[in-house]
């Protein structure tokens, strides 16, 4: 079984800090993609990496995807109450996806 | 929004009675997943099919059972629901297996077996 473990499992930060989510695991995946999920709702994907080393930036979230392909993370410059929400890893190989438990993040205004 | 429709979106069900969840989408992709969300589990795959007929088991298929007679309908049935079973489940869609392929979500069904 393939395993992916998210850190911190909980953050609250005020709006406008910096944070970063990580994503771990023992191992190698064809690609990781990263979702957010509010309340009620399902998973929203944000962004798919897919060769080691990548960076992607969306608008203040940069995402990273480890040299080995076994880790990724996710950066928020200048947080805001609506980045609120669970984000989810998760580890794609040969057409399934293994998530991470996700970390819930608080951004009090 | 990708199309994809879960029904029921809420369902209580007494222990031992057979449920069945439906989903149902719209953008022909090959690709069709059911997972349970929990407290300190995350997402779990239950099932996933990769075409009509052609199925496979996830890392929590006990209990389960599933169907996809048409490109559009994957069915969730419980033979005999227990109350572990109570969970939200997700239905997810994908063109294909391959590395970076988008999935998508449906809203999720909240099931209570009581």
């Amino acid at each position: 079984t393939q395993l992916l473990e998210q850190s911190p499992q909980f953050l609250s930060i005020q709006e406008g800090e910096n944070l970063t989510v990580y994503c771990n695991s023992s191992s190698v995946f064809s690609s990781l993609q990263w979702y957010r999920q509010e309340p009620g709702e399902g998973p929203v994907l944000l962004v798919t990496v897919v060769t080691g080393g990548e960076v992607k930036k969306l608008k203040r979230l940069t995402f990273q995807f480890g040299d080995a392909r076994k880790d990724s993370s996710l950066h928020i410059t200048a947080a805001q109450p609506g980045d609120t929400g669970l984000y989810l890893c998760a580890g794609g190989n040969a057409g399934k996806s293994t998530f991470g438990d996700g970390t819930t993040l608080t951004v009090k205004p | 929004d990708a199309g994809i429709t879960q029904s029921p979106r809420h369902k209580v069900t007494e222990t031992g009675t057979p449920v069945t969840l439906r989903c149902h989408q719209t953008e022909n992709h090959r690709y069709m997943y059911w997972y349970r969300q929990d407290p300190g589990h995350g997402l779990r795959l239950i099932h996933y099919s990769y075409g009509v007929k052609d199925t496979d088991k996830g890392e929590v298929s006990d209990g389960y059972s599933v169907s996809r007679s048409k490109t559009e309908d994957f069915l969730l049935t419980l033979e005999s629901a227990t109350s572990s079973q109570t969970s939200v489940y997700f239905c997810a869609i994908g063109p294909d297996g391959r590395p970076g392929n988008t999935i998508y979500f449906g809203e999720g069904s909240w099931l209570t077996v009581v």
